[in-house]
């Protein structure tokens, strides 16, 4: 099966710092990924729809300048979070689509997430 | 917004059927989805149903849908310890989900 890899799994760092954290496909290629941000006990958010060679779109409340978003290439996004503050502190997931499916239902592969910790 | 709400906690024992409810607001979605996620690993997607199906059956999971109520609920019949985790339930368009926050089963012996 589709498999999405994320690096790293976890992650602890100093506020102010910058973070990066990679999204892979392993064995698809991934025109379109999205970036999800889950609170302990809270569902998962979209926070931004990345598309290979193009700029991410944003969701409503997300901070474009604070999460970086890139997609280079049709296996790998990077979700970099600048000047990281403790309230950045969470599950950060993504997923990705995969380009040769085109049947009607969602074909979103999800990575394990990366949790990240501001101290 | 959309919003999707499901419990927080199930315990089952197991061999006994779980049942896990979902109500979502948005009527516009042509598929609603039940994920599943094991501790480490991305959620993984169980079942879905077509908005204009009432019940779809998958070996020992049924997914109901009462799109009146916009009610969803997921049967797992004879229940095992490998069903120890969480479940999502989901709806959206164009591959834009809404999920709710995740119902944990537990499974005791």
């Amino acid at each position: 099966g589709a498999v999405v890899s994320q690096h790293p799994s976890w992650v602890i760092c100093k506020s102010g710092t910058s973070v990066k954290i990679e999204c892979r496909s392993l064995d698809f290629q991934a025109t379109t990924m999205f970036w999800y941000r889950q609170f302990p006990k809270q569902s998962l958010m979209l926070m931004a729809t990345s598309n290979e060679g193009s700029k991410a779109t944003y969701e409503q409340g997300v901070e474009k300048d604070k999460f970086l978003i890139n997609h280079a290439s049709l296996t790998l996004s990077t979700l970099t979070v600048t000047s990281a503050h403790p309230e950045d502190s969470s599950f950060y997931i993504c997923s990705a689509r995969d380009r040769k499916v085109t049947t009607s239902t969602d074909t979103q592969y999800f990575g394990p997430g990366t949790r990240l910790t501001v101290l | 917004g959309e919003d999707v709400e499901q419990s927080l906690f199930l315990s089952v024992r197991e061999g006994d059927s779980s049942v896990i409810n979902c109500t979502y607001t948005d009527s516009s979605s042509t598929y609603l989805y039940w994920y599943k996620q094991e501790p480490g690993a991305g959620l993984q997607l169980l079942t879905y149903i077509f908005s204009n199906m009432d019940m779809k059956q998958d070996q020992r999971l049924t997914v109901l849908l009462n799109k009146k109520d916009k009610h969803l609920s997921l049967r797992i019949a004879d229940t095992q310890t490998g069903d120890s985790a969480i479940y999502f339930c989901a709806e959206g368009e164009d591959y834009k989900l809404s999920f709710g926050a995740g119902t944990t089963v537990t499974v005791r012996a």
